[in-house]
């Protein structure tokens, strides 16, 4: 399979716990994005990364999540101190830059569930 | 505030039945329209990317329509195995980079055998 792959599927945590999710875009994709997406909602921006510099982020992204992606291959994103507002499902995409469409390749996503 | 809004949020057909989701922007300018569709516990799945009104885009049984204001998705004899959430998304000039969309909340639609 040489799609976005993210892992884990599903997490259940605690409130106030930390929480990790990976992602591994498409190989020889430069552009990450991760996403949020809540019950009945579209997906919401968080952050991209062009290789391994984190380029932009959203003000979503509070400063309990922090997101890596260290030599430009898979990322991170973390949160800390969880929430039960986090409960969400977390979205990475992966893309190659293009000056007329740039497609998301979206893997299936973490859910995310803190009680 | 740029923002895009679907109608209608759910939509039942019977298998074979035409019909239209819409979606329409409020935005401060127009990079590209796009529409995914979503299978439940999926990440969406890239359908097609409009940039200027009265641009067409035809997939399958999909086709794809824009105007200055909004967009429509025409499903044309649907199957069963077109149930989904179709969600629109817009790219705007002032949104930063190119794959930070904005997206709508989604059309669930249902097709019935």
């Amino acid at each position: 399979d040489t799609g976005v792959s993210q892992n884990p599927r599903h997490k259940i945590t605690k409130r106030g716990q930390n929480v990790t999710f990976r992602c591994d875009p498409i190989s020889e994709h430069n552009r990450l994005y991760w996403y949020r997406q809540t019950l009945g909602q579209g997906p919401e921006f968080l952050t991209y990364f062009q290789n391994e510099a984190q380029l932009e982020k959203s003000r979503l992204l509070s400063d309990r999540f922090s997101a890596e992606r260290p030599k430009g291959s898979f990322s991170t994103l973390e949160i800390q101190r969880t929430e039960q507002g986090d409960s969400a499902m977390y979205l990475c995409a992966s893309s190659l830059p293009s000056t007329t469409n740039e497609k998301l390749f979206f893997g299936s996503g973490t859910q995310l569930s803190v009680l | 505030e740029d923002q895009v809004t679907q109608s209608p949020e759910a939509l039942r057909l019977q298998e074979g039945e035409s019909s239209s989701l819409n979606c329409s922007y409020t935005v401060s300018g127009l990079r590209g329209l796009f529409w995914y569709r979503q299978d439940p516990g999926k990440g969406p799945e890239f359908l097609f990317t409009l940039y200027s009104a009265g641009e067409e885009k035809e997939k399958e049984r999909l086709k794809a329509t824009l105007t200055k204001k909004e967009s429509f998705l025409h499903i044309t004899a649907p199957k069963p195995e077109d149930s989904a959430t179709y969600l629109c998304a817009v790219q705007t000039p002032y949104g930063g980079s190119q794959g930070n969309l904005i997206f709508g909340k989604g059309t669930k639609l249902s097709v019935k055998p």
